[in-house]
């Protein structure tokens, strides 16, 4: 079955420090990954894609596939940074379209 | 603008009463969705559609039906069935068809509060 484990459900930190959200996924086949963030007020909307092999903001993220992780991190956190985080994988060829998401972890990051 | 759209923003609703909450996207998008987001748990998909006319249900679809009749249209209806209705609901969308690993892009949600 597909499932996508983000086992903290808040993170605080202070200003300045690393930051790492955790996420590990169940899945069949080969998924893609992504993080998804969700500020105050505002939708639910992309931070960052594997596939991509991106930085935004800062964050950086890295397939592991043999721990079955997709853990987003960042160097130095920023009080915006504060906010809610979820990561969501789809499968590639066995995906039935099902989207799903993680519970969720919210980043307080403190001055 | 392109995007997804919900309404309405807050609803309240009487026990026992039926209500619809509206999602509308000009994305062109094949792929929509219906989440329940409650304070720690996260995200939860309550149905989903892949094409006009065809749905599935998602983990927690018990007491909610959709209807997809149109491609930019997916309203979901939370019946008298649903025993914990009052919740803040996420409506989202999807390339879909072949491109699945895509983007979703979410509408701004609707608080549901049943009095």
């Amino acid at each position: 079955a597909q499932r996508v484990t983000q086992p903290e459900k808040l993170l605080s930190v202070f200003k300045g420090a690393p930051v790492e959200l955790k996420c590990n996924y169940s899945y069949s086949g080969s998924p893609e990954l992504f993080w998804y963030v969700q500020y105050s007020r505002q939708r639910l909307q992309l931070l960052l894609r594997h596939i991509s092999r991106e930085s935004i903001k800062g964050f950086t993220a890295d397939l592991n596939k043999g721990e079955t992780s997709f853990h987003l991190k960042k160097p130095f956190a920023q009080e915006e940074d504060s906010a809610m985080y979820y990561c969501a994988p789809l499968a590639g060829s066995s995906n039935t379209g099902k989207l799903i998401f993680g519970q969720g972890t919210t980043l307080q990051v403190k001055p | 603008d392109g995007g997804i759209t919900q309404s309405p923003k807050y609803l309240f609703r009487k026990e026992g009463q039926n209500v619809t909450l509206s999602c509308e996207q000009n994305l062109n998008h094949d792929a929509m969705y219906w989440y329940r987001q409650d304070p720690g748990q996260g995200l939860r998909l309550i149905y989903y559609s892949q094409i006009v006319n065809d749905f599935q249900k998602g983990d927690i679809a018990e007491g909610y039906s959709v209807s997809r009749e149109k491609k930019e249209s997916f309203p979901l209806t939370v019946t008298s069935a649903q025993k914990n209705p009052t919740a803040f609901y996420l409506c989202a969308s999807t390339i879909g068809g072949l491109r699945r690993n895509t983007e979703a892009f979410f509408g701004q949600g609707t608080r549901l509060t049943v009095v």
